[in-house]
């Protein structure tokens, strides 16, 4: 067990629709990670919260967006969804960016549009 | 990001040492070589991490080479449980982020 905790597991929506995934990091953790993996494009990095401020932005679509709270959890939106857009969805989190503490991964949330 | 080179796939037998290649010829000095492995249905799960001596853990070994352009995962005794994507990525410490950049990894195939 991580200590990282994602909901939901499975969401199964349309095209149009938009989703919220939730990510709880492991205690102590400051800093939080989006990650989607596809069959085709493997993991791929969104995007790094640290302390409830945006650190650093990697392949997310202008149609999705995250934000870190106060108590640290972190969410996931993604809005219009396309079909291309079911994918894996996982979470990490990781003590300060500086320096080498690993990234501890949750389980994911699979996301299916139909 | 500097880049990692590994084979698509390899294939071992249960209770057989595994040796895991992976070339980063363009590493800086401020790269530390880093291993996740993602076992299926589960997100990435850390392995070990090193800068420029060989590493030992509980789940494996990492044997860096002297110029630092290659480094090995060893794992000591497949079982099945370690079939598994095996990434090698580079980590730049100076870096602000902290993120990694997964490469395709290796898929090990582990046989009974």
């Amino acid at each position: 067990d991580s200590g990282v905790t994602q909901t939901p597991k499975h969401l199964i929506t349309a095209t149009g629709q938009r989703v919220t995934l939730r990510c709880s990091p492991r205690s102590g953790d400051l800093s939080v990670y989006w990650y989607q993996q596809s069959l085709d494009q493997g993991l791929q990095f969104l995007i790094q919260y640290y302390n409830g401020e945006e650190r650093a932005k990697g392949n997310i679509l202008e149609r999705f967006s995250a934000q870190q709270f106060p108590d640290l959890h972190s969410e996931l939106n993604l809005s219009s969804l396309e079909l291309g857009d079911s994918a894996l969805y996982f979470c990490a989190s990781s003590g300060h960016p500086l320096g080498n503490s690993p990234l501890h991964f949750g389980n994911g949330t699979r996301l299916t549009v139909t | 990001d500097a880049k990692t080179t590994q084979p698509n796939s390899m294939e071992s037998n249960e209770e057989e040492p595994v040796h895991l290649p992976c070339n980063h010829s363009t590493i800086s000095g401020t790269d530390y070589i880093h291993w996740y492995r993602q076992l299926p249905s589960q997100g990435p799960e850390y392995v070990i991490h090193g800068l420029t001596s060989n590493v030992n853990n509980r789940m494996a070994s990492l044997a860096i080479a002297e110029d630092r352009k290659s480094s090995t995962l060893i794992l000591h005794r497949a079982t099945l449980r370690d079939a598994a994507v095996y990434y090698c990525i580079l980590r730049d410490v100076a870096s602000n982020t902290g993120k990694l950049i997964f490469g395709q990894g290796t898929t090990l195939q582990v046989k009974p």
